[in-house]
């Protein structure tokens, strides 16, 4: 199993610019999130997901928007780039089975995005 | 609101010594607790976790207690090698509001051969 991937690895945008970072996994996981990640900082959420086709928001939604319309992929959507965007982003995913939700996330490699 | 912050930004020891990193949180209804490890370029990896039912739980090398009374927690790595060389992060959440985890800011820890 791959796990946790993120694509692209690093990318570099232009202040105004949109772009889709995605993630995907292969465990078969119900819910899916994406976090930032700021120098001095710990992960902050951005939105998550409970299972395909449903989304909410985390602690700093703003500026962001996601989709879930397959299970094993979650994407953030950046529409209109701003400096304070610049941040490394980290996707996870956490599985329930039977019941049972299992707490411990599952961290892809990150994404490093800036913006100028 | 809620906060996860841990006590020092760096900590360095000697190899083969025990490392302790502190964390306190600020939510009295967190009760569940997990340590992750974050080496460099890579995502956060999980170490260990404990509920709010238990004041100490051991894995391989490591141990985490837990202090309700004053809202603390700790992660112990006994006889610490090079390759503990990492950020390491405790988070915390109540288990009614599922999905969210509350990170810390994270300790470095530095190994010293």
């Amino acid at each position: 199993n791959a796990g946790v991937t993120q694509t692209p690895k690093f990318r570099v945008l232009k202040t105004g610019q949109s772009m889709t970072l995605l993630c995907a996994q292969d465990m078969n996981h119900e819910y899916m999130y994406w976090y930032r990640q700021d120098p001095g900082m710990g992960l902050r959420l951005i939105h998550y997901s409970v299972g395909e086709g449903t989304t909410a928001k985390g602690e700093v939604p703003d500026g962001y928007n996601v989709s879930r319309l397959k299970k094993q992929n979650f994407l953030l959507g950046l529409e209109s780039a701003a400096p304070s965007q610049t941040s490394v982003y980290f996707c996870a995913s956490s599985y329930k089975l039977a019941g049972e939700y299992s707490y411990e996330q599952y961290f892809g490699p990150g994404t490093r995005l800036t913006v100028t | 609101g809620e906060s996860v912050g841990l006590h020092l930004p760096t900590l360095s020891v000697q190899e083969g010594d025990n490392s302790i990193i502190n964390c306190a949180y600020s939510n009295s209804a967190s009760d569940y607790f997990i340590w992750y490890k974050q080496e460099s370029g890579k995502g956060p990896q999980f170490i260990i976790d404990i509920r709010s039912n238990m004041d100490k739980r051991q894995g391989q090398r490591v141990t985490v207690l837990l202090n309700k009374t004053v809202k603390h927690l700790s992660l112990q790595i006994a006889a610490t090698q090079p390759g503990d060389s990492a950020v390491y992060f405790c988070a915390a959440l109540r288990q009614d509001s599922s999905y969210k985890l509350i990170f810390g800011s994270g300790t470095r820890l530095l190994v010293r051969p």
